[in-house]
Formats: C-alpha cells, structure tokens, sequence
C-alpha cells in the first residue's frame, strides 16, 4: 500500500458535470497539496492545507474547489470545468515543520474535460 | 521571482553508463534548497536528491549525485551505472526561505525525460 492514495486514477468528464477527486495519505503527515502536472509545463501549486486549514490558493479557478475534512483527507471537487483543465492532478502530503522535509506525493488523478 | 529551468527536455543514456541532467534556476535568495524528483512512468513521484544552498559539500545518494554550484545558480544531477529502473521523467525543484513556511511551495522546472537502452 503506498502512502499517499489517489483515487480515482482517470476521470472524463463532460464541462456541465461535477465530481471528485480523493486523496487519502496513511503517512501521519499535517500538510496536503494538490498540485497541477500539464504536458510541458511545470507543476503547478494549486492549494496548501495544514493542519486541514487552506494556507495557500494560488489563484486557482472557483471551478476547483477543495476541502479537508481531516489531515488524513483531501478533496478537490471539480464543476464546470474547461478542456483546458485536462491534465494530470497530483497530491502530496508532508510532515510540516521540517523544513527540507521531502513532499510524498500520490500516483495522481488523469483527467480528461471533454 | 525565482525560476528553474531544465534545459534538456530529452535525454538517453546507454545501461551502465553514466548520465548528466542539467538544472539552472534563479534567485536572490541567500538560503535556499533544491531538490531532484523522479516520475517513473504512471507512478509516484519520488525525491531523489535534495541540497541545502549553505552546504558546500556536493550530496550523494547511492549512484546518485549532484554538482552544485551556487555561484552559477546551477544544480545538475549525475547518475551512474544507469539501470533500466532509472528511466523517468527527472524534475528540479527549488524551495526558498523566505515564505510562510510551507514546504509545498516549491516551484518546478519543466523536467528532462530520460531513457535508458539495454
């Protein structure tokens, strides 16, 4: 079992749906990210969670919208989303405080806006 | 505001041999760290390699190591007797000190993908 889960692994979605992708991490950590992997880009930061507060939104489109229940859990609810939102979504999680700690991240979400 | 660049976005190594990946980035920061990951093909991304700006010392881990010059802001990782195992996508990552703390706040260059042929 690998330590941080993302379920699921591949989305379609029409631009008038709305769902969700779960990350789930078994590793103790208090931080969770959600970053944004597109074809020849760099990854990008889309939002920070500690200790399941939202320290970070960079400039992400209210089409996104994440929520943490818990620091185990991390969501990111999708709805009315553009093809150019296709793209791989990644989380991550890691112990915050240390300041060269090492970002665990998830196998990722592949989705696909049609 | 600070930026990495890889400029290689392809690279291919022959088993056994020894490879270099180039990373580059900018800032005026005096204390920072970088960072190597490794994306194997539909799986985790995971760290390889990390510095600390203020350690002179070179890092190594096992076959890999790294060539850090602060100087030149350039941050290369060098990967000997190549495996099968090592071909991915290799992302250089830098993360700076002067924000609110969170780790996640590194920021990317676009990745080389290397391949290793048997």
């Amino acid at each position: 079992e690998t330590g941080v889960t993302q379920t699921p692994r591949h989305l379609v979605m029409g631009m008038t749906n709305k769902k969700s992708l779960k990350c789930e991490q078994h590793l103790g950590h208090n931080a969770m990210y959600w970053y944004k992997q597109s074809a020849k880009k760099p990854l990008e930061l889309m939002f920070v969670y500690n200790f399941k507060e939202q320290t970070e939104n960079n400039s992400v489109p209210s089409r996104f919208s994440p929520e943490c229940p818990n620091s185990s859990h991390l969501f990111l609810h999708l709805h009315t989303l553009q093809p150019e939102d296709s793209a791989l979504y990644l989380c991550a999680s890691s112990q915050e405080g240390r300041l060269t700690g090492e970002l665990f991240f998830g196998e990722g979400s592949r989705l696909t806006v049609l | 505001a600070q930026t990495v660049t890889q400029s290689q976005p392809e690279m291919s190594v022959q088993e056994a041999e020894t490879v270099t990946l180039s990373c580059t980035y900018d800032t005026s920061e005096s204390d920072y760290y970088l960072f190597w990951y490794k994306q194997p093909p539909s799986r985790q991304m995971i760290l390889v390699i990390r510095q600390e700006a203020y350690k002179q010392q070179n890092a190594t881990e096992n076959r890999f190591s790294v060539n850090f010059q602060k100087a030149a802001k350039s941050f290369s990782l060098k990967i000997s007797d190549s495996q099968l195992g090592d071909a991915a996508m290799y992302f250089c990552a830098y993360r700076g000190t002067n924000y609110g703390g969170s780790q996640g706040n590194l920021i990317f260059g676009k990745g080389t993908k290397l391949s290793v042929k048997p």
